[in-house]
């Protein structure tokens, strides 16, 4: 079964909204959390690294403002996208580590699409 | 500059048939090479972990080999199912970082 949860699996919002993802580890505590965006027919791209406790690691080009990261436990990180455009249109996934060791495994959500109107 | 590619990028085979996914790296220092399948829609499920001191590895139908000295992988599918049809991505740790190739988009067809 899953062992991390992304909620919704879908969402339509209006421009100018923001939207909150969720991420859960299920039956492990994740101390690194990963966000990622993904367009069609292409890989993922790493949007920024949460850390539980602290500031997220943003990749380059990525708002910090725009796309607010929040790992407030060991179980629990969110991604909100703020007052949102049709070109953040996207499918949004999550990573977390299971473990400290660079070998840990790292499962995956089953990622959100977000649709802005 | 740390980069994965993947060949091909894309590949339509009959079922019931064999097939093998490669990709390169450039990924140093290099901890680990995951190979991740990915249903349309859905996000990237664990198939295998290699380290440096692994050469092969399997899971089921797959089996994943690791050449760490020219920095090459290659997924294998063995009897192809119409399930098996999904993008198919190679990912390189180094330390906490993660680099993901483009993937390989596999079609099966009965």
């Amino acid at each position: 079964g899953a062992v991390v949860s992304q909620h919704p699996s879908w969402v339509i919002c209006k421009s100018g909204t923001s939207v909150k993802i969720e991420c859960r580890s299920l039956d492990f505590q994740a101390t690194t959390m990963f966000w990622y965006r993904q367009f069609p027919k292409q890989s993922l791209m790493l949007m920024a690294t949460s850390n539980e406790g602290s500031k997220a690691t943003y990749e380059q080009g990525v708002e910090k403002d725009k796309f607010l990261i929040n790992h407030a436990s060991l179980t629990l990180s969110t991604l909100t996208v703020t007052s949102a455009h049709p070109e953040d249109s996207s499918f949004y996934i999550c990573s977390a580590k299971r473990g400290q060791g660079f070998n840990s495994p790292l499962h995956f959500g089953n990622g959100t699409r977000l649709t802005v109107t | 500059k740390n980069q994965v590619e993947q060949s091909p990028q894309s590949l339509i085979i009959l079922e019931g048939k064999n097939c093998t996914l490669q990709c390169n790296y450039t990924v140093s220092p290099f901890s680990n090479l995951r190979w991740y399948k990915q249903d349309t829609g859905r996000g990237p499920v664990s198939l295998t972990i290699m380290t440096f001191s692994e050469n092969t590895k399997s899971n089921g139908r797959y089996t994943a080999t690791l050449d760490a000295d020219t920095k090459q992988s290659s997924l294998h599918i063995t009897a192809s199912q119409l399930s098996d049809s999904a993008s198919y991505i190679c990912v390189v740790g180094t330390g906490n970082q993660f680099y993901f190739g483009t993937g390989t988009s596999l079609t099966v067809i009965p």
